[in-house]
């Protein structure tokens, strides 16, 4: 059973395009993650939820825009979709804020690439 | 300077080998260290936690904290092919500590290639 799932796997799109990706935990975390890492490996956070609330939210397009409708749940929608915009973005969850005692855990990604 | 600054290799080592894998960092509010694992095409899955200085052991692997140095690093002894992947070290101040949102550093991560 998937701790941290992400759907979907792959997602190819034109320039131009809004799309989204989904995320779910079912670890009973309370934070939520997501992270973007680039052709170069780097990883790098955009945002991050506590219990549906929003605390972290990097300097990021806002083009981008996530979504917590429940605690379980971390939506990220993308709109009109740029080349520099692909990239494998990574949810994320942690027992709390603090990241807890065991780190964060991560799901397995969302391969974006736009053509 | 990078807050986090970590050699990405790649590293080739036979197998048996002892693997060093080591990070250097600037901000000396962080005081939880992390190594993280990376397969081809996976997301990243937490090795080694630990808390300040000293060192911690878990079959293989040890990960030690040098706080005075800002330095940390994982050891792998008799390495295995199966340990072939990127290795990310990730680190973060306490929450509200200087500012601190609690984030997750990562450094860019070390590609480990073990030989058979």
């Amino acid at each position: 059973d998937t701790a941290v799932s992400q759907t979907p796997k792959y997602l190819v799109t034109q320039m131009g395009n809004d799309k989204s990706i989904k995320c779910e935990q079912n670890l009973g975390h309370d934070t939520m993650y997501w992270y973007k890492q680039d052709s170069k490996k780097f990883l790098k956070i955009m945002f991050s939820y506590n219990n549906k609330e929003l605390i972290i939210n990097e300097t990021v397009p806002n083009r981008f825009s996530p979504k917590s409708p429940d605690k379980a749940h971390l939506n990220l929608h993308i709109n009109s979709l740029e080349l520099g915009d692909s990239a494998v973005y990574f949810c994320a969850s942690s027992q709390d804020r603090a990241g807890g005692g065991q780190g964060y855990t991560f799901g397995s990604g969302t391969r974006l690439t736009v053509v | 300077q990078k807050e986090v600054e970590q050699d990405p290799g790649p590293l080739s080592v036979p197998e048996g080998a002892i693997v060093s894998l080591n990070c250097t960092y600037s901000n000396s509010a962080f005081q939880y260290f992390m190594w993280y694992r990376q397969y081809s095409r996976k997301g990243p899955e937490l090795l080694m936690y630990t808390y300040s200085s000293g060192n911690k052991e878990d079959g293989r692997f040890t990960a030690q904290v040098d706080k005075s140095s800002k330095y940390i690093s994982l050891f792998i002894r008799d390495s295995q092919p199966s340990d072939s992947a990127t290795y990310l070290c990730a680190m973060r101040a306490p929450m509200n500590y200087g500012g601190s949102q609690g984030n997750l550093i990562f450094g860019k991560g070390t590609k480990l290639s073990v030989k058979p």
